[in-house]
């Protein structure tokens, strides 16, 4: 069993949809990750928390410590947002920002 | 956020040659550097940390002789894929960290290498 678990593996949804991604892990962490990956394989790193709720935009993720669970959400999805969604932890002490495990992550795409 | 670039963005060698990626960050010093590799519709693997100025940290099952990483300053890092041969053909990627407990990593933008 993979440490770094997402679903859905792939997820379709219509312009304007609210989109809901999922992610659990097994192990302890100091922090989780949620990453962007584009077609053309760049990365961009849209949040890291370990603790509560962040809000960028459209999106917000959220961590739930004691359930090793996180959410990421999508408001208003627009075509823009298709793209592969990974989450990843750091594990080990806060602040040791080496050793990520990432999940398989969840295509998305959004169609107009 | 802060950038990291990659060159080349993708390569084509043959067997047997070696390959040299560089990674930079351009606005930030990355006190440490990550390399990882992805294969297709597989999750990133981390392949090695490296602190600037002394040697890289390998994880298991990751040739340090085959993948040859050298971070001579706090915005540049390079691997070198030596003797490369077709099953090192993959994307990789480098993300760096300035430090700090709240910092995060910043991506590159990946290079794809094909060895024929």
């Amino acid at each position: 069993k993979n440490e770094v678990e997402q679903s859905p593996q792939n997820l379709t949804a219509q312009e304007g949809e609210f989109i809901t991604i999922n992610c659990s892990y097994s192990v302890g962490i100091s922090a989780l990750h949620w990453l962007q990956q584009h077609p053309g394989g760049g990365i961009v790193s849209l949040f890291m928390l370990s603790s509560g709720k962040k809000k960028h935009g459209r999106l917000i993720a959220t961590i739930n410590i004691q359930e090793k669970h996180s959410s990421l959400h999508i408001t208003a999805s627009h075509p823009r947002d298709s793209a592969v969604y990974i989450c990843a932890v750091s594990k080990g002490r806060e602040g040791s920002q080496g050793n990520l495990i990432f999940g398989k992550g969840t295509k998305l795409s959004v169609k107009p | 956020g802060a950038v990291v670039s990659q060159h080349p963005s993708r390569v084509i060698c043959k067997s047997g040659t070696s390959v040299k990626i560089e990674c930079r960050s351009l606005d930030f010093q990355a006190t440490t550097m990550f390399w990882y590799r992805q294969f297709p519709k597989q999750s990133l693997m981390l392949m090695a940390t490296s602190n600037e100025g002394s040697k890289a940290t390998y994880e298991q099952g990751v040739e340090k002789d085959k993948f040859l990483i050298n971070h001579a300053s706090l915005t540049l890092s390079t691997l070198t894929v030596t003797s490369a041969h077709p099953e090192d053909s993959s994307f990789y990627i480098c993300s760096g960290h300035a430090g700090g407990v709240q910092e995060t990593q910043y991506f590159g933008p990946g290079t794809r290498l094909l060895v024929l």
